[in-house]
């Protein structure tokens, strides 16, 4: 199965550490990519492959893999990292691409 | 950069025509393909398919019967069909440049287009 799983909604204090994650049958072959959609904006990329972050992105952002799990966390939450997190990989058997069903992160 | 353009309301059973241009840089360089995703109202992210500058394109399987990509690497263009629309392709589509290194086992979408909303209703 090429499904991805995430938690719906997660929240975290304004400073504090959150970690999301993503789980499906194709990590435990392909590295998850993340992307965060603020509200009314196109998504961004933040981490792909192993642990690696588009110019721009800040440090707070990194990722690990375990199994069929991809894990992204925020160290140290802004305010500005509320929005959308989605996960994204490539089916293990098939040429296509699926993405998780997302997560909320609201900073309080 | 990417810009989508193409009709923001269909009326059903139509065909949904859009397309993304590409500046900035080409879409005939090797090391790109090039994607299309979708968001209906509220909900997630949707695949689409992606295309490479030679014509060779892969499908979401749930779409595949209704869907068609193509490029044109003279204008630095690829654009999107979806036949047989109906009130569920309403939502906003983006074109992204889709970034595949199958040797290092990752895949991403590393520059996306401004939401395009798209209504399809009679």
């Amino acid at each position: 199965s090429s499904e991805l799983t995430q938690d719906p909604s997660v929240s975290v204090a304004l400073g504090q550490t959150v970690r999301l994650t993503c789980q499906g049958d194709s990590l435990r072959r392909y590295y998850a990519s993340w992307y965060l959609q603020r509200p009314g904006q196109a998504p961004v990329l933040v981490i792909y492959g192993d642990n690696h972050r588009p110019l721009g992105i800040a440090g707070r952002f990194s990722a690990s893999n375990s199994g069929d799990t991809s894990s992204l966390t925020i160290t140290g939450a802004l305010a500005e990292d509320e929005g959308d997190y989605y996960c994204s990989s490539r089916d293990p058997v098939e040429n296509h691409y699926v993405f998780g069903s997302g997560t909320t992160v609201t900073v309080l | 950069q990417l810009r989508v353009s193409g009709p923001r309301l269909v009326r059903p059973p139509a065909t949904l025509s859009l397309t993304c241009t590409v500046s900035g840089g080409s879409v005939s360089s090797p090391s790109d393909f090039w994607a299309w995703i979708r968001q209906p109202p509220g909900k997630g992210l949707e695949w689409l398919g992606t295309i490479y500058y030679t014509g060779s394109a892969s499908y979401n399987p749930s779409l595949n019967a209704r869907l068609s990509m193509s490029i044109d690497t003279s204008r630095s263009q690829f654009s999107l069909g979806l036949t047989s629309v109906s009130a569920a392709d309403t939502a906003v589509y983006y074109c992204a440049r889709h970034i595949v290194v199958p040797a290092a086992l990752m895949f991403y979408l590393d520059d996306w287009s401004q939401g395009a909303l798209v209504t399809v209703s009679s």
